[in-house]
């Protein structure tokens, strides 16, 4: 079964940092772009991060970029996602998910359940 | 940035009428668009991709059209399960990708 399950999230004070994880099974996991996508509770979905099957090329949201930095580590089929100098508005469920095939790289095939960041003192 | 904008915000509907939901990008997108589905607490779906494929597993009830500028994702005879909210993504402006706000269909 092809699964991506996220990790980390927590309650963290402005100005904070955080890691978060994504752990992937049932695919091949090197063969594929992986992004990191949020959603505001109650609002919609905001793509945040974007890295290539080999973690060569890094992409990221204007509104996080210099503060988050997207990594991957192939032999343990993992994203990771670390957010330093966090602010109130990043508050989100986290979600990992997977890039689609080569000519629809850009939509997400398979998603994760997320992970909850409150940033809040 | 290329913003998407998706209308209705709601939809309401009879089970096994048809739904059309309408998404909007404000330049051209070609056929790099996607749909997802979201029910309440569960991750986002994918449904269509390239504009009209339908995903792995997905009913054939869900259809998408347009390209450009104009889309529609169509659900041909409502079920139960099917009342959630819609959302639609381009993927054109690679890497700066953009959601729709979303269309919520619920029960008439």
């Amino acid at each position: 079964e092809v699964q991506l399950v996220e990790s980390g999230g927590v309650v963290v004070q402005p100005g904070g940092s955080l890691r978060l994880s994504c752990a992937a099974s049932g695919f091949t996991f090197d063969d594929y772009a992986m992004h990191w996508v949020r959603q505001a509770p109650g609002k919609g979905l905001e793509w945040v991060s974007l890295i290539s099957w080999d973690g060569g090329s890094t992409y990221y949201a204007d509104s996080v970029k210099g503060r988050f930095t997207i990594s991957r580590d192939n032999s343990k089929n993992s994203l990771y996602l670390q957010m330093n100098s966090l602010r109130a508005e990043d508050t989100a469920l986290y979600y990992c998910a997977k890039a689609g095939i080569p000519a629809a790289a850009g939509a997400f095939d398979i998603w994760g359940q997320g992970t909850m960041v409150t940033v809040s003192s | 940035e290329i913003v998407m904008t998706q209308s209705p915000a709601t939809l309401s509907v009879s089970p096994g009428e048809r739904a059309t939901l309408s998404c909007r990008a404000s330049q051209s997108v070609s056929s790099n668009l996607a749909w997802y589905q979201q029910k309440p607490g569960q991750a986002p779906r994918l449904l269509i991709y390239g504009a009209s494929t339908r995903a792995t597993g997905i009913p054939a009830r869900f259809s998408g059209s347009g390209s450009g500028t104009e889309f529609t994702l169509t659900i041909s005879s409502l079920q139960s399960e099917d009342f959630a909210v819609y959302y639609c993504q381009q993927y054109n402006n690679w890497p700066r990708l953009t959601f729709g706000g979303g269309t919520k269909v619920e029960i008439k």
